[in-house]
């Protein structure tokens, strides 16, 4: 069955590297995403990767997968404040339509 | 701003009714995603559909419906309202079906009494 996990919170001072860990179960999934949601906001992809990918760096984030451990992280380096949100993992899979599956989400309390 | 528009933007109603809740993708965006949010079930995909057609779908249940209409607009429907349904519904469109990234609107709250 589908099943995306993650740890539901992670505090990290100011400036820190955080580091927000993801593990999914359909090893058939053909893209993978990290979206961020601030307070009464919907939701905003941050990045994705491709299942065939070992990694991906974009400015400050970078995305690290493991395939045979179905293990994804998001790292986001020099945390500032405004990082503060709730960030999702979710995969997807199929190409003529996209059915997705998320995690339940870790709140990232960035702290002065 | 998305460019996502979703109307209305919270709905109160009572158990047993049915709802119509709307969304106009960004202009040039030919998908739209529907979502739901609550505290029990996290966020769910619901529905996908593309240029009128459906194309993917999630943990939508029987009691909901939704359809695109050829001006792109959207609607999803939620009948026999259980108190279980009170979440945020939110829409998202792309640009394509695939790997696109979706643009989210600002959600309908729904508080079923």
């Amino acid at each position: 069955g589908e099943d995306v996990e993650q740890s539901l919170f992670l505090s990290v001072r100011e400036g820190d590297s955080s580091v927000i860990n993801c593990t999914y179960t359909d090893s058939s999934s053909t893209y993978l995403y990290w979206y961020k949601q601030e307070p009464g906001a919907g939701l905003q992809l941050l990045t994705y990767i491709f299942s065939n990918m070992d990694m991906k760096q974009d400015q400050r984030l970078t995305v690290l997968l493991n395939k045979k451990d179905k293990h994804l992280s998001l790292r986001i380096a020099d945390t500032q404040t405004g990082d503060s949100a709730i960030y999702f993992c979710a995969e997807s899979m199929g190409n003529y339509g996209q059915n997705f599956v998320f995690g339940p989400g870790t709140r990232l309390s960035v702290l002065p | 701003d998305s460019g996502v528009t979703q109307t209305p933007k919270h709905l109160i109603t009572a158990t047993g009714q049915r709802v119509t809740l709307r969304c106009s993708p960004r202009s040039g965006d030919l998908s739209v995603y529907w979502y739901q949010q609550s505290l029990d079930q996290g966020l769910q995909f619901l529905i996908q559909y593309y240029n009128g057609e459906e194309r993917a779908k999630g943990n939508i249940l029987e009691r909901f419906s939704a359809q695109q209409f050829p001006d792109l607009h959207s609607e999803l429907n939620l009948s026999s309202l259980e108190l279980g349904d009170s979440a945020l519904y939110f829409c998202a469109s792309s640009p394509g079906t695939g790997k696109d990234e979706q643009y989210f609107g600002p959600g309908t709250r729904l508080t079923v009494t």
